[in-house]
């Protein structure tokens, strides 16, 4: 079946540096990934759409400077928090959908952020 | 845009009963309804889906319904188990690199052994 691996799984980093989230189809080209924030006890909220080759089509409200997204390979999408501050702590999660399942989406196993 | 709600949030049932989760949607180009389990830490897993041109579908002890007129889709897990514990989020999508999954917001089950 479609594996989606994501890393880190925990990162803690200290105020004002950046970090890199890294999501990687396995065995399957994922043309669309979506990346996802969730805030403990709370629901999945979609932050971005990146489409391999292209530019990645932000959410409103979330700051496409501070969230750089790339998907430059139908295998690896990265999110990079810029600058990172304690409130962008959070739960990271990313989804990524095949051409040849119209429906399907995999989910990675996200990464926890802690900014201090 | 499409706004899913999700009820009830939390839910505790005995071991061996049923359980019920329910949503609704607003957008009526949603054409795919997916239920998550999401344990502690982890990311979400799918457990069962269903498409807009089918009204019900099942998988063992979980069981999905769609009623499209309504705009809303349910869960259902017979014979629950302690490791059915976790909290589940339907969503919704008009579908493929079309679309992207707007969840509820969640209900956290616990089964009582």
């Amino acid at each position: 079946g479609a594996v989606v691996s994501q890393h880190p799984s925990r990162v803690i980093c200290k105020s004002g540096t950046s970090v890199k989230i890294e999501c990687r189809s396995l065995d399957f080209q994922a043309t669309t990934m979506f990346w996802y924030r969730q805030f403990p006890k709370q629901s999945l909220m979609l932050m971005a759409t990146s489409n391999e080759g292209s530019k990645a089509t932000y959410e409103q409200g979330v700051e496409k400077d501070k969230f750089l997204i790339n998907h430059a390979s139908l295998t690896l999408s990265t999110l990079t928090v810029t600058s990172a501050h304690p409130e962008d702590s959070s739960f990271y999660i990313c989804s990524a959908s095949r051409p040849q399942d119209f429906y399907g989406y995999t989910f990675g196993s996200g990464t926890r952020l802690t900014v201090v | 845009g499409e706004n899913v709600e999700q009820h009830p949030s939390t839910l505790s049932v005995q071991e061996g009963d049923s359980a019920v989760i329910k949503c609704t949607y607003s957008d009526s180009a949603s054409n795919y309804f997916p239920w998550y389990k999401q344990e502690l830490g982890k990311g979400p897993q799918l457990i069962i889906d269903i498409r807009s041109n089918v009204g019900e579908k099942k998988d063992q002890r979980i069981a999905v319904t769609l009623n499209k007129t309504a705009k809303h889709f349910s869960l259902h897990i017979t014979e629950t188990q302690p490791e059915d514990s976790a909290v589940y989020f339907c969503a919704a999508s008009r579908g493929g690199s079309q679309g992207n999954l707007i969840f509820g917001k969640g209900t956290k089950l616990s089964v009582k052994p």
